[in-house]
């Protein structure tokens, strides 16, 4: 098992320029998530989606755009990318079973996006 | 105010030292709380969870302890090895609310030979 995987590893982008993050597991896992970590803050929630079919917002959700393509595949979309979008982003999900979607999170191992 | 602060923010230590990292909380009500590790470039991994009733949990060489009334978990690591140099993340998980999991900012742990 792969686990979660995530592409590109790498990308720089220009102010204004748009993107898709790309995240798949292989878990079975019914919740995924997306997350952004930057130097000297926590991991911070962009969206989610507690299963196939529905996405919620997180605590930063402002500049994105998610698409759970279906169970395996979770996208996140910069539709035009400011500087203040330069972070680690990082793809989860969890097992997702009821009363508990915020279970243990297997994460991919990150996106590092620079926008200059 | 739902917070989780980690101490210290970073950690130097010899290999073959012990060392405790500390995490407070005030996020109510509170439902678990998990360490998670994570190395340089890659994503973090659970160590341990901690629910209210647990006071403290073992996972080989580390040791996580939760006081429930004061709101204080930490992760005690024996021995360390040059592996564990990475940032152990504390993240606290409320029982309810729709975004309910609350994430520390790490501590940074180095281990030197």
């Amino acid at each position: 098992n792969a686990g979660v995987t995530q592409t590109p590893k790498f990308q720089v982008l220009k102010t204004g320029q748009s993107m898709t993050l790309q995240c798949a597991q292989d878990m079975n896992h019914n919740s995924m998530y997306w997350y952004r970590q930057d130097p000297g803050m926590g991991l911070r929630l962009i969206y989610y989606s507690a299963s196939e079919g529905t996405t919620d917002k997180g605590e930063v959700p402002n500049g994105y755009n998610v698409s759970r393509l279906n169970k395996r595949e979770f996208s996140l979309r910069l539709e035009s990318a400011a500087p203040s979008q330069t972070s680690v982003y990082f793809c989860a999900s969890s097992e997702g079973t009821s009363g508990s979607i915020w279970g243990e999170q297997y994460f991919g191992p990150g996106t590092r996006l620079t926008v200059t | 105010k739902n917070q989780v602060e980690q101490s210290p923010q970073s950690l130097i230590i010899l290999e073959g030292k012990n060392c405790t990292l500390q995490c407070n909380y005030t996020v109510s009500p509170f439902s678990n709380l998990r360490w998670y590790k994570q190395d340089t470039g890659r994503g973090p991994v659970s160590l341990t969870i901690m629910t209210f009733s647990e006071n403290t949990k073992s996972n080989g060489r580390y040791t996580a302890t939760l006081d429930a009334d004061t709101k204080q978990s930490s992760l005690h690591i024996t021995a360390s090895q040059l592996s564990d140099s990475a940032s152990y993340i504390c993240v606290v998980r409320k029982q309810t609310g729709a975004n309910n999991l609350f994430f520390g900012t790490g501590t940074r742990l180095t281990v030197i030979p």
